[in-house]
């Protein structure tokens, strides 16, 4: 069975300092991992994914996360925040098996301090 | 353009009275599934389609029904709607990797039952 856990639900930044959004997974099978996100009253949109080639992944709007196999995460950073980077954010972990699960997290709220 | 369109997108109605939320993608991608969204809890899935003729239970059913008569189309029906039901729904289509499914989601529809 898979599972996601984001560590925070909360998290606030100032302005041009680092963000870092915590996400631990659990899974049997070799997963394919998402961050997605969501501004207010908007859908969501795929910010990167990682699917087996490189651990460093690199998204849009500066963000990057690393897939660690050994401490089971996928943490979401970005050297600079931004006003706009305000959201919710997802982390989701998406196996291929039998039960072809999708799972996904209860979200990060970024808020972002002037 | 590719697109998943969903519709309404906005709809208040009373308990009891059946509906349908449409699903509608041109990315010819087998996969299709539906999420709501509460507060607090993510994304929760309700049904998925691996493939025309075939539905499977997500993690919350109870009271959704759905159909998958053609690849395109993956409507969402309520045939009681109750007040526990108000919610934000998506639907997505899922495009398989190397390990899991890269999903993509429709705008939403925000259902109230009254």
């Amino acid at each position: 069975a898979q599972s996601v856990t984001q560590l925070d639900s909360h998290v606030s930044v100032s302005e041009g300092t680092p963000v870092l959004l915590r996400c631990n997974y659990s899974s049997s099978y070799s997963p394919s991992l998402f961050w997605y996100v969501q501004h207010p009253n908007k859908g969501l949109q795929l910010l990167l994914k990682y699917t087996s080639a490189a651990t460093l992944v690199k998204g849009i709007n500066g963000f990057e996360a690393e897939f660690k196999k050994s401490e089971t995460s996928f943490h979401l950073t970005k050297p600079s925040a931004h006003m706009s980077d305000a959201a919710e954010y997802f982390c989701v972990v998406s196996v291929l098996n039998r039960d072809d699960k999708i799972i996904f997290g209860k979200g990060t709220r970024l808020h972002i301090l002037p | 353009e590719a697109q998943v369109t969903q519709n309404p997108r906005y709809l208040i109605t009373v308990t009891g009275k059946k509906l349908t939320v449409t699903c509608s993608q041109n990315m010819n991608h087998e996969y299709m599934s539906w999420y709501r969204q509460d507060p607090g809890l993510g994304l929760r899935q309700i049904y998925y389609s691996m493939n025309v003729e075939v539905t499977d239970k997500g993690d919350v059913p109870e009271g959704y029904k759905v159909s998958r008569k053609e690849k395109r189309n993956f409507p969402l029906i309520l045939e009681s709607p109750s007040p526990n039901q108000t919610s934000l729904y998506f639907c997505a289509t899922g495009l398989a990797g190397d390990f899991g499914y890269e999903q993509f989601f429709g705008p939403g529809t925000r259902l109230t039952v009254l």
